[in-house]
């Protein structure tokens, strides 16, 4: 079964708005990793959060991991047609032996 | 700077016959190497995993099976597809240190007819 859970499962924006996904997990995490996937085409990593960390910044991404309530969010902001993908988080557990679990993902639409 | 190749980039098959798909990485040296696949509009299913050469890990019992003959190659086989089989595969690598990302190839989509 899977770790990670993302919510929405699609989202349609405007050029310039911010996107908001969420993801839910269910057991203890070394951290958690956002990842990017065009449509056919291989994942690219975006950004890790270690378990004690709250908060990270990277460009226009900005993510949130809450442990006490096993969730963590990923906003994208002034967001760009460009940005146009899925969107999953991955976590990383002691528990599954340190591989990468991955969610369903979030489709993420931006009309120019 | 590290590299990772995969290929095909797609592959039709009949069923029952033979699969073969290659992964090799570059610029790095005893990578933790991966194959996922991913049903479509769907999450990543781990299939198998790899810490060294001739080590491998299987997630998933299925009609597919791995190996690893050199450090930086890893292959995914199957003797007979299966309908089943039909899927989108990605090979991805990380280095030992686990606050890194995964880094993944661009993917083979599979078609068994």
């Amino acid at each position: 079964s899977q770790q990670g859970e993302e919510d929405p499962q699609a989202l349609s924006i405007q050029e310039g708005e911010n996107a908001t996904m969420n993801c839910s997990y269910k057991t203890s995490i070394n951290n958690l990793q956002w990842y990017r996937q065009n449509s056919g085409r291989g994942l690219v990593h975006l950004i890790l959060i270690r378990s004690n960390e709250r908060e990270k910044h990277s460009g226009r991404l900005r993510v949130t991991l809450d442990t006490s309530k096993k969730s963590s969010s990923l906003l994208i902001t002034a967001s760009r047609a460009a940005d146009t993908a899925s969107y999953f988080c991955a976590t990383d557990a002691w528990a599954a032996g340190n591989k990468l679990t991955f969610g369903g993902g979030t489709r993420v639409l931006v009309k120019p | 700077s590290q590299t990772i190749h995969q290929w095909p980039a797609t592959l039709v098959q009949p069923v029952g016959s033979p699969l073969s798909l290659e992964c090799t990485v570059e610029g790095t040296s005893n990578p933790n190497l991966y194959w996922y696949r991913q049903a479509a509009g769907r999450g990543l299913q781990l299939l198998f995993y790899s810490v060294g050469i001739g080590q491998i890990s299987s997630e998933v019992p299925q009609n597919l099976s791995a190996s690893r003959p050199q450090d930086r190659q890893f292959i995914l086989s199957s003797k007979k597809l299966l309908l089943s089989d039909s899927g989108f595969y990605l090979c991805a690598w990380r280095p030992l240190n686990l606050d890194y990302g995964y880094t993944f190839g661009s993917g083979t989509r599979l078609t068994v007819v």
